[in-house]
Order: C-alpha cells, then sequence, then structure tokens
C-alpha cells in the first residue's frame, strides 16, 4: 500500500538550534516529492518539489533532501517565523491526480 | 495577482443542510483538487478535476459532490449524506495532469451544530 509516514510528530526547537524533518514514502513509480508549510487555519504554502534521488533544494534556512524511501527538510538556525506545520506529499504511479499526504511534523521554535 | 480563492473562510451548517463551498482559480490551471484535513491527519482527496466537465472521486467522495462547468470554478457541496463533515476543506490546482506541484487555497473550515 502506498503510504506516506512524517516524523517527529512534533518538534520544539530552540531559536538557532538546527535540525531535521523526517518524510519516508512506500510508493510505487515517484513521480515527485512535495513539501509545504501550513500555518494554522491556513492553506498549505509551497516550499520545495524533488523528483530524483540525491537532489537537493535550498531557501533560506531549509534544505530539503531526497534519497529512494525518504527525504529530510533540514532547518539550519530555526527562527521562531519558522514554527508552523510542514507536510510533505509524494505523487506516485500512473496516476498523476494521485497525490499522498503525510500527517505533518507540527514545529515550535521558542525564543 | 494569480491565486486560487475560497469562499466563505468560515461556513456554520445546521444537521440535515446541503451546503456549497467555493472555489476560483485564475492561474490558467487545467487540474483540480477537493482536500479534507481533520486535525492530525493528512490531507484526503475527495473529488478532482482534469478537465471541464469532467470529474473523479477521490478516496473519501460519500456524502460529496461537484461540478466543474468552469475552468476556474470547481465548487463543492456537502451533503447531508457525509456523516461527520465538520472539518477543514482545501481548493487545490495544477498545471496540468503531469508531474506538477500542486497550489493551494486559503481553506473553508465548515463546523456543522
Amino acid at each position: 500500500e502506498d503510504q506516506v509516514t512524517q516524523s517527529p510528530e512534533a518538534l520544539r526547537l530552540q531559536e538557532g538550534e538546527s535540525s531535521s524533518l523526517n518524510c519516508s514514502y512506500t510508493v510505487s513509480g515517484l513521480r515527485g516529492l512535495f513539501w509545504y508549510r501550513q500555518d494554522p487555519g491556513k492553506g498549505p504554502e509551497f516550499l520545495f518539489t524533488l523528483y530524483s534521488a540525491g537532489e537537493e533544494k535550498e531557501k533560506e534556512r531549509l534544505k530539503a533532501t531526497l534519497t529512494k524511501k525518504e527525504s529530510f527538510l533540514h532547518i539550519t538556525a530555526p527562527k521562531p517565523e519558522d514554527s508552523a506545520t510542514y507536510l510533505c506529499a509524494v505523487q506516485a504511479g500512473r496516476n498523476f491526480n494521485k497525490f499522498y499526504f503525510g500527517s505533518g511534523t507540527k514545529l515550535n521554535v521558542k525564543p | 495577482d494569480g491565486g486560487i480563492t475560497q469562499s466563505p473562510k468560515y461556513l456554520f451548517r445546521k444537521e440535515g443542510q446541503n451546503v456549497t463551498l467555493s472555489c476560483e482559480q485564475n492561474l490558467n490551471h487545467d487540474a483540480m483538487y477537493w482536500y479534507r484535513q481533520d486535525p492530525g491527519q493528512g490531507l484526503r482527496l475527495i473529488y478532482y478535476s482534469q478537465i471541464v466537465n469532467d470529474f473523479q472521486k477521490g478516496d473519501i467522495a460519500e456524502g460529496y459532490s461537484v461540478s466543474r462547468e468552469k475552468k476556474e470554478s470547481f465548487p463543492l457541496t456537502v451533503t447531508s449524506a457525509q456523516k461527520n463533515p465538520t472539518a477543514f476543506y482545501l481548493c487545490a490546482s495544477t498545471p496540468s495532469g503531469g508531474t506538477d506541484t500542486q497550489y493551494f487555497g486559503p481553506g473553508t473550515r465548515l463546523t456543522v451544530l
């Protein structure tokens, strides 16, 4: 069964304390892996798309990496404004319209 | 500004009533989607549409209906047959049915009283 699992469910960091969020997936025929940021009561905001193992993308304090089984979202020297829920989604198989979402990691960065 | 709009932001409904959630996009995207989000769970696909006048059921379509009469509009009706409709509803779109990033609207929070 195609599945996306994110860990940890929640993460509390001190400002400046770097860490990583994990997204592991078991799907057939990966077409793309997507990272989103979601603030409370709002729609997900697109961050990155990764297509193949070994690919990396960066944006400010965030860096996303991809292997054949998982993706990491590295957060370097986080700030309180990075507090949000981070969602991972995978597009796979022949059905282009099927996106599998993880349940998210809720990040809280304390000043 | 290009984007996806959803209205209303908050919606209250009495049990037994149907209610329609609006989703409009001016991105010229072909594909549109409706998801439901519950606390602590991933997004679950309700319906999607790749082209006008065509749509497909997702994983949790029971109790919901949609229409796609215009490229830019994809309204979702939550019917009285939906047993647990209280949730956060998200509309999304992609340029085509290929490997494209989904972009999301701001969401509608539906509460059944």
